[in-house]
């Protein structure tokens, strides 16, 4: 059974461009949240998706979006980059109506902004 | 993060017991969490517990919760070496909310 799978591992972008990172979540899972790590901290949550829609979002700007899909898998998107985006990606999934015993966390994909 | 806080580094000799502690600022929270992270790696979900309880227990691993004093600790017996990596404390302060709020981490590191 395959766990949370995120594409790409790693991502090198020049600051100002965009960006899109992907995400298949837990089978049995349908809700998918993402999280920023940045060097030496923990996880900060971005925002969350449930039935294709955004749910919750944390103090993150606009220029982070997200969709999705039907099969529940999900992309993050970045716009406009910035060097301060630099930091692990982290994917996380859980079933909507039991999320309480902990979420299934992918093994993120690291951005750097040039 | 800030709001929950936890010591940056812990070192302990193999075999020995490693305590991780943690504390939170957040009277409503009521889903208390932790996650391991090794290098280069995502995280992993060791444990979990609930307000409404004092202490549980999973094979090597302790938790202990002090609502009291909103302190939670992660105790590890007879600690390995491949229990080096980062574990982070995190809560969930409104169930309504579902988002997981994480402490800096505790790098332990387990010297043979």
């Amino acid at each position: 059974d395959a766990g949370v799978t995120q594409s790409p591992t790693h991502l090198i972008k020049t600051r100002g461009q965009q960006v899109t990172l992907r995400c298949s979540p837990k089978s049995g899972h349908d809700t998918v949240s993402w999280y920023q790590q940045a060097l030496g901290q923990g996880p900060q949550f971005i925002f969350q998706y449930y039935e294709e829609e955004e749910r919750q979002r944390g103090n993150f700007p606009d220029r982070f979006s997200g969709h999705q899909f039907p099969n529940y898998s999900s992309e993050l998107n970045v716009n406009a980059l910035l060097l301060g985006d630099s930091a692990l990606y982290l994917c996380a999934s859980s079933p909507w109506d039991s999320p309480l015993h902990g979420y299934t966390f992918g093994s993120g994909t690291r951005l750097t902004v040039v | 993060g800030e709001d929950v806080e936890q010591s940056l580094f812990l070192s302990v000799r193999e075999g020995d017991s490693s305590v991780i502690n943690c504390t939170y600022t957040d009277s409503s929270s009521t889903y208390l969490y932790w996650y391991k992270q090794e290098p280069g790696a995502g995280l992993q979900l060791l444990t979990y517990i609930f307000s409404n309880m004092d202490m549980k227990q999973d094979q090597r691993l302790t938790v202990l919760l002090n609502k009291k004093d909103k302190h939670l600790s992660l105790r590890i017996a007879d600690t390995q070496t491949g229990d080096s990596a980062i574990y982070f404390c995190a809560e969930i302060r409104d169930t309504g909310r579902r988002a997981l709020t994480f402490g800096s981490g505790t790098r332990l590191q387990v010297q043979p």
